[in-house]
């Protein structure tokens, strides 16, 4: 399974930007990347994903590097319902099936 | 629209007892996947149900076996349970071949099993 690295926590002020940068030396070309969060109590929510090109929807940015080996997750203005835990995902499509392989994510935590 | 729902929400069971956790996708979505997530871990991925056969598994033990319904819907059992099955059990449902690719997984609020 492909693996991705990120920070254990981060901390951010409410309506401050957020980066949250993740590693996935070993992905492969047909892996997408995707991020989701999760709040205590509750399953993951998605967030966004991409393949290639930088990605934009209205809960976030997703920038992508040109080799593809990490990505960027852009929260243009963190407020407190953001703080969860980011989670950066490969999804990986072999044999007519996938997956999402999980690592242990970012602890997001907003200040007021 | 309702999205994912699991039953029961949570669940203690004693070891070497089995049981089964059930999953609803969400409307329109036809795939089915569980992970198990243990304490302060990410999910880690259990199964994968598509047109009621498993098309994929991730490295979990025989003792974890599931089913998928003409209705998409979908159940986990586990036998034999042990201490460490204690975890949240989550499910989630995509639209296969539109598909996840546009817009994710959609994942229940999950099963909190505790085995003692």
């Amino acid at each position: 399974d492909a693996k991705t690295t990120q920070p254990n926590s981060m901390e951010s002020n409410e309506e401050e930007p957020v980066h949250l940068p993740c590693n996935h030396s070993t992905i492969s070309g047909t892996d997408y990347i995707h991020w989701y969060r999760q709040l205590p109590s509750q399953g993951p929510e998605y967030v966004i994903h991409g393949l290639t090109s930088n990605v934009n929807n209205r809960m976030a940015s997703l920038a992508i590097a040109e080799d593809r080996k990490s990505s960027t997750l852009i929260l243009h203005r963190a407020t407190l319902r953001d703080a969860a835990v980011y989670y950066c995902i490969l999804r990986e499509a072999r044999g007519g099936s996938e997956k999402l392989v999980f690592g242990k994510g970012t602890k997001l935590t907003v200040n007021p | 629209d309702a999205g994912v729902t699991q039953s029961p929400t949570h669940l203690i069971k004693t070891r070497g007892q089995q049981v089964t956790l059930r999953c609803s996708p969400k409307s329109g979505h036809d795939t089915v996947s569980w992970y198990q997530q243990a304490l302060g871990q990410g999910p880690q991925f259990i199964f994968q149900y598509y047109e009621e056969e498993e098309r994929q598994r991730g490295n979990f033990p025989d003792r974890f076996s599931g089913h998928q319904f003409p209705n998409y819907s979908s159940e986990l059992n586990v036998n034999a349970l042990l201490l460490g099955d204690s975890a949240l059990y989550l499910c989630a449902s995509s639209r296969r071949g539109t598909g996840v690719a546009v817009y994710g997984y959609t994942f229940g609020s999950g099963t909190r099993l505790t085995v003692v």
